[in-house]
């Protein structure tokens, strides 16, 4: 059975950094690309990142607004994506959800298993 | 960037009913189009995918049509669990974008 976790949420003030873990299993995760959105407070989901299968080369991508302060990566023997946020605002505080992606990419693909959801509350 | 706009942004049934909700693509997503519910409090849920293709699982009262830039998402025969936030969301082109959701609530 897929499953995605997602972790390492918390509160914190502005301009900190924090690393969000993303645990999967139940499938060859190597072989998928994976991805972050973010859900703020009462509002729609927004993507922020993904990154692809190391076999398309582990490229990422991000969205503007986070672009240059947060980065995705993966460890695929521990079958992990992470996203590591820096310089962190007040616009920052979301539910931030892990998914899984397509196979090696994400073009064209829908996201078909998403985590629980880690909480990130920037707050002076 | 692909803006998507869902209409309507709210909308009251009752149990037995069909519904129908729309998206609109600023652009063509050449038919990378994916449905999502959210339920209250939870992760969102693959409906549909690539317009009109259901995902594993999902009750065949769920269905999608549509092509170049307008989309449907139709439940035939709407269930007491079906009353949930429902977005689209192209794959297309990046920044995948998402429709602002539509609330459907029990009348």
């Amino acid at each position: 059975e897929v499953e995605v976790v997602d972790s390492g949420g918390g509160l914190l003030e502005p301009g900190r950094s924090l690393r969000l873990s993303c645990t999967a299993s139940g499938f060859t995760f190597g072989d998928y690309a994976m991805s972050w959105f973010r859900q703020a407070p009462g509002k729609g989901l927004e993507w922020i990142s993904f990154i692809r299968s190391k076999a398309y080369g582990g490229t990422a991508e991000y969205a503007a607004s986070v672009k240059g302060r947060f980065t995705i990566s993966r460890d695929d023997s521990k079958s992990i994506a992470y996203l590591q946020m820096n310089s962190l605002t007040t616009e920052d505080t979301a539910l931030y959800y892990c998914a899984r992606g397509g196979l090696y990419d994400t073009s064209g693909y829908p996201f078909d298993y998403w985590g629980q959801g880690t909480l990130v509350t920037v707050s002076s | 960037d692909i803006q998507m706009t869902q209409s309507p942004s709210s909308l009251s049934a009752s149990v037995g009913d069909r519904v129908t909700i729309t998206c609109r693509a600023s652009q063509s997503t050449s038919g990378y189009l994916n449905w999502y519910q959210q339920r209250p409090g939870k992760a969102p849920k693959l409906l549909i995918f690539t317009t009109s293709r259901l995902q594993s699982g999902v009750p065949p009262r769920f269905s999608g049509t549509g092509s170049g830039t307008d989309f449907t998402l139709t439940v035939s025969s709407l269930q007491p669990e079906d009353f949930a936030t429902y977005y689209c969301q192209q794959s297309y082109r990046t920044p995948y974008t998402f429709g602002q959701g539509t609330k459907l609530e029990i009348k």
